[in-house]
């Protein structure tokens, strides 16, 4: 069982759609973090919530701390997008974390 | 700059031969990771450091050893004991305390011929 589940694992979209991923976890948390790890490998930290809704550019995230979910939204895509998009939770019980298996975007012009 | 960097970005060793994976941090942060990543598996804890000359088992401790001698140093070894050594290893570090964001180094990837 994970204690972290995405959907979908991989989403192909048109250039310019509005996209979302999805992320429900099972665990207590002090934060959830959305991250993007591009082909190279590496991995950048795109949001940190504990409650509400961020935004950053073209980037949405919101979670429901009573539902345990989480959504990570892409307004006006673009190819530069595609990546790997990873929900991650901090457990509240420790030093912690538990990562989604990932959601694999591409973005096509 | 400060960052997390881990080296090399490639490396490929023979069956039965340890291998010591490099990671360094600049960014003065108490905790340290490293995580192994497989193909549709999310990352998996092997160890981690909370403060120097301390380290607490991850989930998939077996077959590696790690050392913290020093804040901005963490690496990590791949023992001939792992048994499935192949993957993509990522090191990251973070402040102490709740809301501690992670950073990521940009990852080794390790074969194993």
């Amino acid at each position: 069982k994970n204690e972290v589940e995405q959907s979908p694992q991989n989403l192909t979209a048109q250039e310019g759609e509005f996209i979302t991923i999805n992320c429900s976890y099972s665990v207590g948390i002090s934060a959830l973090h959305w991250l993007q790890q591009h082909p190279g490998g590496g991995i950048v930290s795109l949001f940190m919530l504990s409650s509400g809704k961020k935004k950053h550019g073209r980037l949405i995230a919101t979670i429901n701390i009573q539902e345990k979910h989480s959504s990570l939204h892409i307004t006006a895509s673009h190819p530069r997008d595609s990546a790997v998009y990873i929900c991650a939770v901090d457990s509240n019980t420790g030093n912690q974390f538990y990562f989604g298996t990932g959601t694999s975007l591409t973005v096509i012009p | 700059d400060g960052g997390i960097t881990q080296s090399p970005k490639y490396l490929f060793r023979k069956e039965g031969q340890n291998v010591t994976l490099s990671c360094e941090q600049n960014l003065n942060h108490d905790a340290m990771y490293w995580y192994r990543q497989d193909p549709g598996q999310g990352l998996r804890l092997i160890y981690y450091s909370q403060i120097v000359n301390d380290f607490q088992k991850g989930d998939i401790a077996e077959g590696y050893s790690v050392s913290r001698e020093k804040k901005e140093s963490f690496p990590l070894t791949v023992t001939s004991a792992q048994k499935n050594p192949t993957a993509f290893y990522l090191c990251a570090s973070s402040i102490q305390g709740a809301y501690n964001e992670q950073f990521f180094g940009p990852g080794t990837r390790l074969t194993v011929l």
